[in-house]
C-alpha cells in the first residue's frame, strides 16, 4: 500500500482566508481523490485531481471554491478559498492504482474556521 | 441509484464477544466491496476487500466480512472483540465498470466495552 502524507495535519482559519493543503505519496499513482468529512459524517469526494489537467469535480464543488492542482503522479493540492465556517471538516487524499481495486487514505486535515 | 446502507449508527458489544458490523448495497453489475476503519482523529484505514471468489474474505486485525448475493450484504465480522477495535466502520462498494469511484455507507460506530 501507498505511504500518504498531508500538510497540515490540521489548522484553525479566520473566515474570509484560504488554506491550501498539500498530499505527498511515496509512488507513482494513478488516480488521486480529495475528500470532506464533516463531524459525525461520511465521506464526500470533492473531486479527482488528474495529472496534468484540471480536476473532475463532483455535483455541488466548484473549481472556484476548491481549486486542485497534480502537478505530477505524487503530489496534489487542494485549497480551500474563502473560508467559512462550514467549511470545518477533516479534508481527506486518497490515492489508487491502475489495475487494483482498493483505494488508500492519508490521516487527513483537519480544519476548523472560525 | 447506487446506495450503501449501514442500518446501525452505533453497535455495541463486550470484549470477547463476537461483532458484526452490517452493510447493504443497491449497485448495478458487479460489485466490489470494502471496509475501511477509522480510529479517533486518524485518517481511514483499509480493512479487508471483496473483488471475486470465496465470500468469506480475511482481512487485518483478525476481521472478515462475507459477501452475500442473493441478499446483497457484506457484513463486517470478529469473532472476538477488543477494545482496541472501537472504532469508526465504513463499508463502501465500486461498481466493476466506474472509474474507482467509491459510494460510501453512513459509517457505524463500534464501542467495545471491557
Amino acid at each position: 500500500s501507498a505511504v500518504i502524507s498531508q500538510k497540515p495535519s490540521r489548522d484553525i482559519c479566520q473566515r474570509g482566508t484560504s488554506l491550501t493543503i498539500q498530499c505527498q505519496v511515496d509512488s507513482q499513482v494513478t488516480m488521486m481523490f480529495w475528500y470532506r468529512q464533516q463531524p459525525g459524517q461520511s465521506l464526500t469526494l470533492i473531486a479527482t485531481a488528474n495529472q496534468g489537467s484540471e480536476a473532475t469535480y463532483e455535483s455541488g464543488f466548484v473549481i472556484d471554491k476548491f481549486p486542485i492542482s497534480r502537478p505530477n503522479l505524487t503530489f496534489s493540492t487542494l485549497t480551500v478559498s474563502n473560508m467559512s465556517p462550514e467549511d470545518s471538516s477533516i479534508y481527506l487524499c486518497s490515492v489508487g492504482y491502475r489495475g487494483k481495486e482498493t483505494q488508500y487514505f492519508g490521516p487527513g486535515t483537519r480544519l476548523l474556521v472560525l | 441509484a447506487q446506495s450503501v446502507a449501514q442500518p446501525e449508527d452505533q453497535v455495541n458489544v463486550a470484549e470477547g464477544n463476537p461483532l458484526t458490523v452490517k452493510c447493504t448495497y443497491s449497485v448495478s453489475g458487479n460489485p466490489y466491496l470494502f471496509w475501511y476503519v477509522q480510529y479517533p482523529n486518524r485518517g481511514l484505514q483499509f480493512l479487508l476487500k471483496y473483488i471475486t471468489g470465496d465470500n468469506l474474505v480475511k482481512g487485518s486485525y483478525g476481521f472478515e466480512a462475507e459477501f452475500n448475493k442473493s441478499q446483497t450484504s457484506f457484513h463486517l465480522k470478529k469473532p472476538s472483540a477488543l477494545v482496541s477495535d472501537s472504532a469508526l466502520y465504513f463499508c463502501a462498494v465500486r461498481d466493476q465498470g466506474s472509474n474507482y469511484q467509491l459510494i460510501w455507507g453512513a459509517g457505524t460506530k463500534l464501542i467495545i466495552k471491557p
